[in-house]
């Protein structure tokens, strides 16, 4: 059974810019949810897909979005990056009905100067 | 305020100490309780999951609810220098939302 993978792990972009980030699901796993972690803070809910539809949405502007193919892997988009954005990105995948384990991938660090 | 506290630490205590972390709530809707352990660098896994009011032991870990108090807890005993981490609480609301709310996490360092 593979679990979660990101991608890229690393990246540095400059304000204005647009960022695409990649995760691939745990092997079963229907439903992807992306999380923002800024440093020494706890993961923030930015939205989550199911059946390739969004399915719920945090408190997170529009330059936010996703997809998920499918294969249920996904893909965060954000336009117009903002020094703010910088922030590690969690992508966490689940089976349909699941209420409790989030099997979180390695993350993607962003770094927005 | 938020919808969910956590003292950030740092908590230093010396190998074989009982560890204490604590999360205060403040939304009663919420059901499902969570712990999850951050290593540096790396994404958050689960190690407890509670559902209502109780006390739920795993091992080393032991994790208590009281929904009364809007209070969760979670226990470590013989704590070793492995499980030098940050402890993130999470809870959610229940059915027809996967919205977890995660506390900001106690980074805890077990000293040898």
């Amino acid at each position: 059974e593979t679990g979660v993978t990101q991608s890229p792990t690393h990246l540095i972009k400059t304000r204005g810019q647009q960022v695409t980030l990649r995760c691939s699901s745990q092997s079963g796993h229907n439903t992807v949810s992306w999380y923002q972690q800024a440093l020494g803070q706890g993961p923030q809910f930015i939205f989550q897909y199911y059946r390739e539809e969004e399915n719920g949405r945090g408190n997170f502007p529009p330059r936010f979005s996703g997809l998920q193919f499918p294969n249920y892997s996904s893909e965060l988009n954000v336009n117009a990056l903002e020094l703010d954005d910088s922030a590690l990105y969690l992508c966490a995948s689940h089976t349909e009905g699941n209420t409790g384990e989030l099997f979180f991938g390695e993350g993607s660090r962003l770094t927005v100067l | 305020q938020k919808e969910v506290e956590q003292d950030p630490g740092p908590l230093s205590v010396p190998e074989g100490a009982i560890v204490s972390l604590n999360c205060t709530y403040s939304n009663s809707a919420f059901q499902y309780f969570m712990w999850y352990r951050q290593y540096s660098r790396k994404g958050p896994e689960l190690l407890m999951y509670t559902y209502s009011s109780g006390n739920k032991e795993d091992g080393r870990f032991t994790a208590q609810v009281d929904k009364s108090s809007k209070y969760i807890s979670l226990f470590i005993r013989d704590s070793q220098p492995s499980d030098s981490a940050t402890y993130l609480c999470a809870m959610l609301r229940g059915s027809g939302t996967y919205k977890y709310i995660f506390g900001t996490g106690t980074r805890l360092k077990v000293l040898a």
